[in-house]
């Protein structure tokens, strides 16, 4: 059972440009969750969400930012017009469950983003 | 989620136990205390949880206070790869938010 995929592994972007990351959950996961961490920082949780729905994100930039979770294919995390300040290692996770079922969660190796 | 509190760092020999404290003195009745550890350029990893009593797994034990205001993840021989930043959590059972809220956590180096 695979774990949870992250790609690219790692994504140069220019000032200005885009970046998609993307995230495969765990098979069986439906809950999906991205967490964003600055070097020498801790996670920072962005955005929570189920197949379809955005069920949390108040840890998500006002703007530039935005999450999705399909019905099929990987959740997606965008950043539009990057910027320097953007440059981080971005998680993502999976559960089966939530909190109330007292789910753990399994993480991906991340996305090292580097805005030159 | 309510918080926890956690040295900054620690150090351990190789092949020794290690003790890693956490308190969360606010800590209420429907809170799991969850540990993860993330090792140098990787994501974060499950390594144990409770509510009350101690509980152990291949990887860990852990023990909880009798007023569970605080508890300690046990390594029982640590090794080099070990040495990872530790991460003391508590979940609320039944909450409506899946996340899990990470602090600075305790970063643990091994020697050799």
């Amino acid at each position: 059972n695979a774990g949870v995929m992250q790609n690219p592994r790692h994504l140069v972007r220019r000032r200005g440009q885009e970046a998609r990351l993307r995230c495969s959950p765990m098979k069986g996961h439906s809950h999906v969750y991205w967490y964003r961490q600055l070097p020498e920082e801790g996670l920072k949780f962005m955005v929570y969400l189920q197949k379809e729905n955005i069920i949390d994100e108040s840890g998500m930039p006002k703007e530039r930012f935005s999450a999705e979770f399909p019905k099929e294919g990987p959740s997606i995390l965008r950043i539009q017009q990057v910027v320097r300040g953007d440059s981080a290692a971005y998680f993502c996770a999976s559960s089966h469950g939530t909190a109330a079922t007292n789910e753990k969660l399994f993480f991906g190796s991340g996305t090292q983003l580097s805005v030159l | 989620d309510a918080k926890t509190t956690q040295p900054n760092s620690m150090e351990s020999n190789e092949e020794e136990p290690v003790h890693l404290p956490c308190n969360h003195s606010t800590i209420s009745g429907t809170d799991y205390i969850h540990w993860y550890r993330q090792l140098p350029s990787q994501g974060p990893e499950y390594v144990i949880h409770g509510l009350t009593s101690n509980v152990n797994n291949r990887m860990a034990s852990l023990a909880i206070a009798e007023d569970r205001k605080s508890s300690t993840l046990i390594l029982h021989r640590a090794t080099l790869r070990d040495a990872a930043v530790y991460y003391c959590i508590l979940r609320m059972y039944g909450g409506s938010q899946g996340n899990l809220i990470f602090g600075k956590g305790t970063k643990l180096s091994v020697k050799p």
